[in-house]
């Protein structure tokens, strides 16, 4: 247990369908993100968000839209996937300013059909 | 932030010490170093990190040579469940230090 919960675990959806993943963190952390892990893949950086503003987005394409409505909270929702979008998708948390390590949550394993 | 490079793969036996070098030639006066690691499908979890002095936790050791351009993450009693992929990142200090750049890591496999 990381102190980073992401639900769901598993998430099957088809290409017409609208999906959210979930972030939660109980940290204290003013900083959060989301990473793609693909298949034989580094993880990539999408998403970051210091003290709810985002603060940064990799040319991600519009079907991925983060949401960050507080500090603990971090949301990823999905729309209109593709196929290569299958991945495991990890949260993460930080502070901001401190030289302090990130915290990453379990991950949701999305297949995309 | 600076590139790392790493063996793609080592193994270790059981209750022996893992070292897992890492070279960051390019690396400039303001990065640290982290290592992270990830076991199979979970998510990476922190191990240690360090600028230039030598640094120990309960996890492990982080020795960076004088120069800094290269640096090893030392296990002292390995087990089974340290089987994973170990990260070398660098990154420079600031913002945001979940901010990070991962390469393909080291795979290491501890053996009974």
């Amino acid at each position: 247990e990381t102190g980073v919960t992401q639900t769901p675990r598993h998430l099957v959806m088809g290409m017409t369908n609208k999906k959210s993943l979930k972030c939660e963190q109980h940290l204290g952390h003013n900083a959060m993100y989301w990473y793609k892990q693909s298949a034989k893949k580094p993880l990539e950086l999408m998403f970051v968000y210091n003290f709810k503003e985002q603060t940064e987005n990799n040319s991600v394409p519009s079907r991925f839209s983060p949401e960050c409505p507080n500090s603990s909270h971090l949301f990823l929702h999905l729309h209109t996937l593709q196929p290569e979008d299958s991945a495991l998708y990890l949260c993460a948390s930080s502070q901001v300013m401190a030289n302090t390590e990130a915290f990453f949550g379990q991950g949701t394993r999305l297949t995309v059909v | 932030d600076a590139k790392t490079t790493q063996p793609p793969s080592m193994d270790c036996a059981e209750g022996r010490a893992a070292n897992l070098p890492c070279n960051h030639s390019t690396i400039s006066g303001n990065e640290y170093v982290y290592w992270y690691r990830q076991i199979h499908s979970q998510g990476p979890q922190y191990i240690i990190h360090g600028l230039k002095n030598n640094e120990t936790n309960e996890m492990a050791s982080l020795i960076i040579t004088e120069d800094r351009k290269s640096s090893t993450l030392i296990l002292p009693h390995a087990t089974l469940r340290d089987t994973a992929v170990y990260y070398c990142i660098v990154r420079a200090g600031g913002t945001s230090y979940g901010k990070l750049t991962f390469g393909q890591g080291t795979i290491l496999t501890v053996h009974p």
